[in-house]
């Protein structure tokens, strides 16, 4: 177990639709990411944030964003979902932001868009 | 978006054999990490490597940061059949973020 949790576990939608996904991190740390991870494109860096501010991203479409809140958990919200858009979703933590930081990962959330 | 080289792609061993992997890329990272995946899982943090040349191991796994600070291996012994999963290498450039770089993956079967 990383301590890494998320919610839910699986999500099952339909096209159009708009979802959220929620991330707790490991007690501690003030970093939090995003990964999509489907069979074609392996694991994809979505999006960082830090202590609640947006630090980096990756390959977010626009269509999808985030916020890290006080208390650190973080969301991901997806909205006019296609097909495409079914993969694994994770989310790491670590402890800062900068210098060799180990990311831990959570169980990740599997969505499927139909 | 960008990807680790990483081989072979699969592995099909019997259990007791020891496997190689690694993992390249055509910039120079600061840190390498070697990753573990079970189906349906998240990937599982195995070895972190954060200078070139070193040499570390978790019990049967050993990994190296290569000198050229553009590649890492990762060895397994005597390997067993609760080793099966996807590895995945992970380099970290450095600067103002944490991000991570994937490899492309390495699927290991054992058969007991």
């Amino acid at each position: 177990d990383s301590g890494v949790t998320q919610t839910p576990k699986h999500l099952i939608t339909a096209t159009g639709q708009r979802v959220t996904l929620r991330c707790s991190p490991r007690s501690g740390d003030l970093s939090v990411y995003w990964y999509q991870q489907s069979l074609d494109q392996g694991l994809q860096f979505l999006i960082q944030y830090y202590n609640g501010e947006e630090r980096a991203k990756g390959n977010i479409l626009e269509r999808f964003s985030a916020q890290q809140f006080p208390d650190l958990h973080s969301e991901l919200n997806l909205s006019s979902l296609e097909l495409g858009d079914s993969a694994l979703y994770f989310c790491a933590s670590s402890v800062g932001t900068s210098g060799p930081n180990e990311q831990f990962f959570g169980p990740g959330t599997r969505l499927t868009v139909l | 978006g960008q990807q680790l080289n990483q081989s072979p792609q699969s592995m099909f061993i019997q259990e007791g054999e020891d496997v190689s992997m690694n993992c390249t890329s055509s910039s120079i990272f600061n840190t390498w990490l070697w990753y573990k995946q079970d189906p349906g899982e998240g990937p599982v943090l195995l070895i972190a490597l954060y200078k070139a040349g070193e040499l570390t191991s978790n019990g049967r796994l050993t990994a190296q940061f290569g000198i050229t600070r553009k590649d890492s291996f990762l060895n397994i012994s005597a390997s067993i059949p609760s080793d099966v999963g996807i590895y995945f290498c992970a380099g970290f450039y450095g600067g103002a973020t944490n991000k991570l770089i994937f490899g492309t993956g390495t699927l290991l079967a054992v058969q007991p």
